[in-house]
């Protein structure tokens, strides 16, 4: 059963750049063929959409956030990756890795859904000095 | 940007009544609408889809409906489990959005 878990540093001082890593467990990412989100929610607020990945490396981010988002796939270790640029305490949140609906029709044809299957557990990063 | 709004934000309710939580749309997504509940140190769980295709596993009294720019998730009968926040999702591009959110507290 598939499985995926955020990992990185829960504190990160303002300006520098947040990095976090989502593993995924129980099956390949690339066989997979599924596209991958990362999600974020500050403390005691709603979910917030920040970027997309497939395993081939294509992307699409939150306008919101674009110039300091950069997002990558690493296949060899079955993981997806997030960089964040200059953050301050507006950053700090629980980030969420996940997994976007996706299915096979009967002709084999591939098709993904842009809605959340699968989560992680979130892990937490606070923007501090 | 597709812009969700969640009414209402907080809902008091009682074991066995019937709730409806309204999320509409800034613009039109069709039937692209997904409904998460969320529960404390949780991450969200997925339990409707396509505004009204409900997820595996998740119980018959749960249901979502609508299309365009309002939907409704309904549960029939109020358990204690179901005490938790509750997200709508729009899903009509890549660009995907949540409403703010509903707190379904017990009265």
């Amino acid at each position: 059963q598939l499985q995926l878990q955020e990992s990185g540093p829960g504190l990160v001082k303002p300006s520098e750049t947040l990095s976090l890593t989502c593993t995924v467990s129980g099956g390949s990412i690339s066989s997979s063929s599924s596209y991958w989100a990362w999600i974020r929610q500050p403390p005691g607020k709603g979910l917030e959409w920040i970027g997309t990945i497939y395993y081939s490396g294509s992307t699409y981010y939150n306008p919101s956030l674009g110039s300091r988002l950069t997002a990558s796939v690493d296949t060899s270790k079955n993981q997806f990756s997030l960089k964040l640029t200059s953050v301050t305490a507006a950053d700090t949140a629980v980030y969420y890795c996940a997994r976007y609906r996706h299915y096979f029709d009967s002709s084999g044809y591939f098709h993904n859904d842009w809605y959340l299957d699968l989560w992680g557990r979130g892990t937490l990063v606070t923007v501090s000095s | 940007d597709i812009q969700m709004t969640q009414s209402p934000s907080t809902l008091s309710a009682s074991v066995g009544d019937r709730v409806t939580i309204t999320c509409r749309a800034s613009q039109s997504i069709s039937s692209w609408l997904a409904w998460y509940q969320q529960k404390p140190g949780n991450a969200p769980k997925l339990l409707i889809y396509k505004a009204s295709s409900l997820e595996s596993g998740v119980p018959s009294r749960f249901s979502g409906g609508g299309s365009g720019t309002e939907f409704t998730l309904t549960i029939s009968s109020l358990q204690p489990d179901d005490f938790a926040t509750y997200y709508c999702q729009q899903y009509n591009s890549y660009s995907i959005s949540f409403g703010q959110g509903t707190k379904l507290e017990i009265k």
